[in-house]
């Protein structure tokens, strides 16, 4: 059975630091998602990972994929308020069937 | 493009009531469409897989008789909550992935706003 495990679940920063949110996983696997969510709202798709190494950036986040060490990792570059949100990284447990399991995600709180 | 709509967003029922969400891919074709559930500060967790024109598979510990999905054209799933009791209460999301051939739509998931059921 696949396992997703984030860490830390939660996340209090102040704004302007840096911080990285990991996330490990029991199985092969070689697609991983992370998604943002605001309270109350569904999911934000932020970014998709095809393959080891692959590395995605956009604005103040950048996400990496290790396949061999089952290992994600979403770095927070001088965070912003603007960024206060749970994330969730998601795993394909089927390799290109898009089922997920998703992580138990990470609240992340940026403070002025 | 890629856009996945819910309806309703939110509903309130008494309990032993049934409950129906649709779940629309409004501007591209899905085979496939997932639904979840999330309650409350906690992660979302797949209930099953609707695959047009075939039956619904359901995750492991999902009654399919008081869950039933139908996914009966590429653009539309709907769920149905039978005999709603107030631990069904909970936010239900809808995803869809868009068949071979829409490169753009065929990398990832697309989420819905989901559904907010609360049974009293």
């Amino acid at each position: 059975e696949l396992k997703v495990e984030q860490n830390p679940l939660f996340l209090s920063m102040q704004e302007g630091k840096n911080y990285t949110i990991y996330c490990n996983y029991s199985t092969t696997s070689d697609r991983l998602y992370w998604y943002r969510q605001d309270p109350g709202k569904s999911l934000e798709s932020l970014f998709v990972l095809l393959s080891n190494g692959a590395v995605k950036q956009e604005g103040r986040l950048m996400a990496s994929l290790d396949t061999k060490a089952r290992l994600s990792t979403l770095h927070i570059t001088a965070a912003v308020h603007d960024l206060s949100a749970t994330y969730f990284c998601a795993v394909d447990v089927q390799g290109g069937s898009e089922k997920l399991v998703f992580g138990k995600g990470t609240k992340l709180t940026v403070n002025p | 493009g890629a856009v996945v709509s819910q309806h309703p967003s939110w509903v309130i029922c008494k309990s032993g009531t049934s409950v129906k969400i649709e779940c629309r891919s409004l501007d591209f074709q899905a085979t496939t469409m997932f639904w979840y559930r999330q309650f409350p500060k906690q992660s979302l967790m797949l209930m099953a897989t609707s695959n047009e024109g075939s039956k619904a598979t359901y995750e492991q510990g999902v009654e399919k008789d008081k869950f039933l999905i139908n996914h009966a054209s590429l653009t539309l799933s709907t769920l149905t909550v039978t005999s709603a009791h107030p631990e069904d209460s909970s936010f239900y999301i809808c995803s869809a992935r868009g068949t071979t051939g829409q490169a753009k739509v065929t990398d990832t998931q697309y989420f819905g706003p989901g559904t907010r059921l609360t049974v009293l």
